[in-house]
């Protein structure tokens, strides 16, 4: 079956433009994480989504960063006013489990650039 | 707080062995392990849960040691599709994000 996808997977962005970030997960997974990966570096967590609940947000850098997930399936991550530090990739991650010890399925990633 | 991975880098030939290690300052429940190649996704190698369970390939082997909060993989006969760099991510208890490691980057060489 299909595994984790993400688009854009390459975005530019101008400093100051509003930027969304889509994943869609694997069918039926219930968990759902957003990280983001500086270059040369582990990912680092944003958010994490059981079903359509976030239940943790305490990775998200700062109030410009807002992300959904309305029906349970897709989510989308949304970057406000975007500054140059917010050059990344942002990877979406998705787990049959509900708690965190499961098995994660990694997308590509979107990597986005702020000029 | 971030996990210390070591070594940081490491070439092997073909057939050779490596250890890597994954170290915390702090108490943990489990400790993840993935392998990302350049430009792809991370892809899962294995779960060590306090108390002992594993879950994860046949092919890999890791320890867990909780007393001194510290995971080691092993790599044994290595192939040049082990090259990538490798991730733990640590999970300080149960239902608590993971944090990742800075990585370990492995090369394999003909």
């Amino acid at each position: 079956g299909a595994g984790v996808s993400q688009s854009p997977r390459y975005k530019v962005a101008k400093r100051g433009q509003d930027v969304a970030l889509r994943c869609d997960p694997i069918s039926g997974h219930v968990s759902l994480f957003w990280y983001q990966q500086a270059l040369g570096q582990g990912p680092e967590f944003l958010t994490y989504f059981q079903n359509e609940a976030q239940l943790d947000k305490s990775g998200l850098p700062s109030d410009r960063f807002f992300a959904e997930r309305p029906e349970g399936s897709v989510s989308t991550l949304k970057i406000q006013r975007t500054q140059q530090e917010d050059s990344a990739v942002y990877l979406c991650a998705s787990s049959l489990e509900t708690i965190w010890d499961g098995e994660q399925y990694f997308g590509p990633g979107t990597r986005l650039t702020v000029t | 707080q971030q996990p210390v991975q070591s070594p940081q880098a490491v070439i092997l030939r073909e057939g050779e062995d490596a250890v890597i290690n994954c170290s915390s300052s702090k108490a943990l429940y489990s400790v993840h392990w993935y392998r990302q190649k350049h430009g792809e996704a991370p892809v899962f190698l294995m779960i060590l849960l306090k108390g002992g369970e594993q879950k994860g390939h046949d092919k890999i082997s890791a320890s867990f040691n909780e007393k001194k909060q510290q995971s080691s993989l092993y790599l044994t006969a290595s192939q040049l599709s082990y090259s990538g760099t490798y991730f733990c991510g640590t999970e300080g208890n149960a239902g608590n994000m993971l944090t990742f490691g800075g990585g370990t980057r492995l090369m394999v060489k003909p």
